[in-house]
């Protein structure tokens, strides 16, 4: 069973709509969470750390269910340069698992 | 965050000769990384690069195939020796600012592609 799972999409939508992403984990005892964007051809960039009581950051907010082992991403207001691949991240002991990514193609 | 460089950028080599890539960090950095990224995968860990001993590799990856260097805190090598066409992929650097602390996010570097014919 992988560490971190992902629904690889990819997710076809407009531009101005919403759009949430979802991830589970395996580790219960899974410390820190992040969303990681990367786009085509180039290296995965930190988007947003996830805290437990859910963080927002502009467009982005990001949710931690820790009792059902998942953290969501979601994206309002779309843009065209929103389109890319989004990579869940869960730690243990210092590792850093990721997931395989989710593809997100905003259209206009 | 850090400023992370990575030479090559890319490179294209024949089976059985050997590739060395250079990771180097704008700051001093506790906790260096290399990874790979097959197409259309997602990151695998090869090793952690520690300063001043030997790196610590992942289940699947040794160091006679991916010896790496880290001679100080800013600077990291990863050879990939005996190229075969499997080690296509982009090798990635990678660093953690702190160990234990809420700044424990870790930063890439471009990457390197290597195609191996």
């Amino acid at each position: 069973r992988k560490e971190v799972e992902q629904d690889p999409g990819p997710f076809n939508v407009p531009e101005g709509a919403t759009v949430a992403f979802n991830c589970t984990y395996s580790n219960s005892a899974s410390q820190s969470f992040f969303w990681y964007r990367q786009d085509c051809r180039k290296e995965p960039k930190l988007l947003m750390s996830v805290y437990s009581s859910g963080n927002e950051d502009g467009r982005f907010t990001a949710q931690l269910n820790r009792a059902s082992q998942y953290i969501s991403l979601l994206i309002r207001d779309s843009k065209l340069s929103d389109s890319a691949t989004y990579l869940c991240v869960v730690t243990y002991f210092n590792k850093f698992y990721f997931g395989s990514g989710t593809k997100l193609n905003v259209k206009p | 965050s850090a400023v992370i460089s990575q030479k090559p950028s890319r490179d294209i080599c024949q089976r059985g000769t050997s590739l060395t890539i250079q990771c180097q960090v704008d700051s001093q950095v506790t906790m260096m990384f290399w990874y790979r990224q097959q197409p259309g995968q997602s990151l695998t860990l090869i090793a952690t690069a520690n300063q001043g001993s030997e790196a610590t590799y992942e289940s699947g990856f040794v160091i006679d195939k991916f010896p790496i260097s880290r001679p100080n805190l800013t600077f990291s090598t990863l050879t990939v020796s005996n190229l075969s066409p499997e080690d296509s992929s982009i090798y990635l650097c990678s660093v953690r600012l702190a160990v234990i602390s809420s700044y424990n996010e870790q930063f890439f570097g471009p990457g390197t592609r290597l195609t191996v014919l």
